[in-house]
């Protein structure tokens, strides 16, 4: 089955600063990588996500990038605010599957 | 509209009791996941739904786990005899597939403590 590896795993920053989230996947077959963010008591909501056709998303101050060839993709959050802390969920889909695999985390902090 | 609710919001069992936990998916969503998610760690599948089938249940960890959907809307998972194992977030999501998009919409998640 597939394989989600992610980084970091705590991830700090300064308001305004930018923030980088990394993804490794090990199937060569998954073609969708969607990124959710979770809330304190909150389920995850994605956020954005990317099919393996497409190289960059872009959606106002959160992109994904995605390099087949190497099998990871990032998450890129620019002018961090404070409401962006949260912990932020990578995952990938296999082919025809419906089941996503989820990576362990980030725990994203946005300092004033 | 009303997203995907789940109940109770919390649920503290004792050891050996069984446990029913509630999923209400977006109306109209065809497709119904249920993940446990252990403190600091991504949410793992547990079983999916298509309609009333259940045509994946490979991630459920042992056979006092069981899910149903019986009229293809509302799902309940059950844990019998819960062990402190047990103990996660159980979150429940529904997705439309077939419209070209795999988002899934997920609930705020049961806590479930087994002492």
């Amino acid at each position: 089955g597939e394989n989600v590896e992610q980084h970091p795993s705590t991830l700090s920053v300064q308001e305004g600063d930018s923030a980088v989230i990394k993804c490794t996947y090990s199937d060569s077959a998954s073609n969708y990588f969607p990124w959710y963010k979770q809330e304190l008591g909150k389920g995850p909501q994605l956020i954005i996500d990317i099919r393996s056709n497409v190289g960059e998303k872009k959606d106002q101050r959160i992109a994904v990038t995605l390099n087949k060839t190497a099998k990871h993709f990032s998450l890129h959050i620019t002018e961090t605010q404070p409401e962006d802390s949260a912990v932020y969920f990578c995952a990938a889909k296999i082919g025809r599957s419906y089941i996503p695999t989820f990576g362990r985390g980030t725990s994203l902090i946005v300092h004033p | 509209g009303a997203g995907v609710s789940q109940s109770p919001r919390y649920k503290v069992a004792k050891r050996g009791q069984d446990v029913a936990l509630r999923c209400d998916p977006i109306s109209g969503h065809v497709s119904l996941f249920w993940y446990q998610q252990a403190l600091g760690q991504g949410p793992e599948f547990l079983t999916y739904f298509q309609n009333e089938a259940q045509l994946d249940k490979s991630g459920l960890p042992s056979d006092r786990f069981f899910a149903e959907r019986p009229e293809g809307s509302v799902s309940t998972l059950k844990i019998q005899r819960t062990q402190q194992e047990d103990s996660a977030v159980y979150l429940c999501a529904s997705s439309l597939p077939g419209q070209g998009t795999y988002e899934q919409y997920f609930g705020p998640g049961t806590r479930l403590t087994v002492t």
